[in-house]
């Protein structure tokens, strides 16, 4: 256990479906982030919320949606995915100044059928 | 804009046979270095960083890496690897001009043989 929990691990849906996924932490962090890990790719920085408001978003689809209702935690709002979604999305979160690095969750791999 | 490479996407080995894994970057300025694993099914975990001071840095799990200035180098060492170490190693680095950001590597997978 990291301290940072992500919520499902693992999620089939469906392409009209509509699901969301769940990071929360209670390490004291202000920041936090949503990474998509895809097989042979590298990390995809998707989303970035600093002392909650977003202040990265790296062209993703509008099909994501982050939310981050306060600093302990971060959703991704998830609808009509397509199957190239299908990924081990992970959750980070650090302090602001990152000199401890960010503390990552175990990740929901995600199933798009 | 900073960029980190890891040269190699594999790197075989045998047990208790000594490793490297190398990172090198771009920055023109000061940096936080840090090298994580990520076992099959999880998410990342902190082996260990370089944020100031002596450039060999110790982490968990027997490994040590050593920072370069010079040759803007990071790499991963161990001088006898386990099964249990084979995983994915990912070094990133965090320019102290670009705020929170850490630039990750492609990942190096380190493939442990008996």
């Amino acid at each position: 256990e990291t301290g940072v929990t992500q919520t499902p691990r693992h999620l089939v849906m469906g392409m009209t479906n509509k699901k969301s996924l769940k990071c929360e932490q209670h390490l004291g962090h202000n920041a936090m982030y949503w990474y998509k890990q895809s097989a042979k790719k590298p990390l995809e920085l998707m989303f970035v919320y600093s002392l909650e408001e977003r202040v990265e978003n790296n062209s993703v689809p509008s099909r994501f949606s982050p939310e981050c209702p306060n600093s302990s935690h971060l959703f991704l709002h998830l609808h009509t995915l397509q199957p190239e979604d299908s990924a081990l999305y992970l959750c980070a979160s650090s302090l602001r100044g990152g000199r401890d690095g960010y503390t990552f969750g175990s990740g929901t791999r995600l199933t798009v059928v | 804009a900073q960029s980190v490479t890891q040269l190699d996407s594999q790197v075989p080995v045998f047990e208790e046979a000594p490793v490297e894994l190398r990172c090198n970057y771009s920055s023109s300025v000061s940096v936080y270095l840090f090298w994580y694993v990520q076992y099959p099914n999880q998410g990342l975990q902190l082996l260990l960083k370089y944020l100031s001071g002596s450039t060999l840095v110790k982490g968990i799990n027997g490994f040590e890496a050593e920072f370069n200035k010079s040759q803007t180098s990071f790499h991963l060492r161990k001088p006898s690897v386990h099964i249990s170490d084979t995983a994915e190693y990912f070094c990133a680095v965090r320019n102290n001009n670009a705020g929170n950001m850490l630039t990750f590597g492609g990942g190096t997978r380190l493939m442990v043989k008996p």
